[in-house]
């Protein structure tokens, strides 16, 4: 199994361009989500989703779209770039009703 | 709104020594998690713990959940320089999970 791959590992975006972060997992996993991880703030929930066809918002949504067509699949769309995106995104799965998350290796995104 | 505070959040020791890292929130948690992460990587679990009370060892480290299910604590015995990584609590929070800031972990050989 690969587990959670994230691509691309790394992005320099211009303000205002758009991109879409992708996550496949392997797992059959029916919960995915999104964090960006910024010096001195942690881990931050941008969107979750419990299944293809359902998403929802987290802690920090605006800015950010996502979509969940399939089991493996959950993209993070940027519509509009901007510096204060500026972040390492990760993407986490897990099974439903269990704890543990499975967390891919990162796309380091850089917004000028 | 639900947080986790740990401390410290920067610890540098020697090789062979102890430490502890606390994980401490006003709120109630279902579940929680530490994770370990290293430089280029994403969090990599180490251990859930969901009864209050609970203790649950792993090699050399060992984690308690607070008897209120508030806090939590991880204890290294015998640190080695394999263990220099950043160590992450989360809370379990209707399915989804909060985290804490982390604990910077440099053990020198």
């Amino acid at each position: 199994n690969a587990g959670v791959t994230q691509t691309p590992k790394f992005q320099v975006l211009k303000t205002g361009q758009s991109m879409t972060l992708q996550c496949a997992q392997d797992m059959n996993h029916e919960y995915m989500s999104w964090y960006r991880q910024d010096p001195g703030m942690g881990l931050r929930l941008i969107h979750y989703s419990v299944g293809a066809g359902i998403t929802d918002q987290g802690e920090v949504p605006n800015g950010y779209n996502v979509s969940r067509s399939t089991t493996e699949d959950f993209p993070l769309r940027l519509l509009s770039a901007a510096p204060s995106q500026t972040s390492v995104y990760f993407c986490a799965s897990r099974v439903t009703g269990r704890y543990g998350y499975t967390f891919g290796s990162g796309t380091r995104l850089t917004v000028v | 709104t639900q947080l986790l505070e740990q401390s410290p959040q920067f610890l540098s020791i020697q090789e062979g020594e102890n430490l502890t890292v606390y994980c401490n929130s006003s709120s109630v948690f279902s579940s929680l998690q530490w994770y370990r992460q290293e430089p280029g990587e994403g969090p990599v679990l180490l251990v859930t713990v969901v009864t209050g009370g609970e203790v649950k060892k792993l090699k050399r480290l060992t984690f308690q959940f607070g008897d209120a299910r508030k806090d939590s604590s991880l204890h290294i015995t015998a640190a080695q320089p394999g263990d220099t990584g950043l160590y992450l609590c989360a809370g379990g929070s209707q399915g989804n999970l909060i985290f804490g800031k982390g604990t910077k972990l440099s053990v020198k050989p």
